[in-house]
């Protein structure tokens, strides 16, 4: 049972390019979210998803957008990338759908856009 | 919607001794309140939580007491050893999708 995986571990992007943050998890969790934590901030929601095919925005969902076509994965995707997007962002399922309950993260990408 | 203030940003102890994180919430509505542990390079991961119709939680070194009439709710471990050295976060909400994180304490547990 590997939880939560996230690709790549790091990355280094130039102003404009686009790239794709991988998640999958194998617990058969409905619930899927990717957070983005900054210095200082803690971290904040991007988007959501409860289930395949059903997305959500969360508090900062400017400049990404997601999918979900299949239960296991949730990518995140930054069509433009700018030095505002330089983050770690962590991807996190759980099993709960709606009421609040455990989230389980992986271990995060670090990614720096210059 | 939701603000979470979370207090001390660094905190140190020695070995042994106990060590107190505090958050304040601003929407009543929120009912559940859980606590992660983020060590270097890692993911965070629940060490604790605590939902509204419970005032205080406990888990052998780790527990969480919760005032819902004040809006706080405070993670307490008791004998602190080196590997408890991480950022803890603390976080309210009311649902997966709209939990908001504090802004995490640096805790070092000095040998």
């Amino acid at each position: 049972n590997a939880g939560v995986t996230q690709t790549p571990k790091f990355q280094v992007l130039k102003t404009g390019q686009s790239m794709t943050l991988q998640c999958a998890q194998d617990m058969n969790h409905e619930y899927m979210s990717w957070y983005r934590q900054d210095p200082g901030m803690g971290l904040r929601l991007i988007h959501y998803s409860v289930g395949a095919g059903i997305t959500d925005q969360g508090e900062v969902p400017n400049g990404y957008n997601v999918s979900r076509s299949t239960t296991e994965d949730f990518p995140l995707r930054l069509l433009s990338a700018a030095p505002s997007q330089t983050s770690v962002y962590f991807c996190a399922s759980s099993y709960s759908q709606g009421t609040a309950d455990t989230q389980y993260f992986g271990p995060g990408t670090r990614l720096t856009v210059l | 919607g939701e603000n979470v203030e979370q207090h001390p940003s660094t905190l140190s102890v020695q070995e042994g001794d106990s060590a107190v994180i505090k958050c304040t919430y601003s929407d009543s509505a929120s009912n559940y309140f859980p606590w992660y542990k983020q060590e270097l390079g890692k993911g965070p991961q629940l060490i604790i939580d605590i939902r509204s119709n419970v005032g205080e939680k406990k888990d052998q070194r780790i527990a969480v007491t919760l005032n819902k009439t004040a809006k706080h709710f405070s993670l307490h471990i008791t004998e602190t050893q080196p590997e408890d050295s991480a950022v803890y976060f603390c976080a309210a909400s009311r649902g997966n999708n709209d939990m908001r994180f504090g802004a995490g304490t640096r805790l070092t547990v000095k040998p």
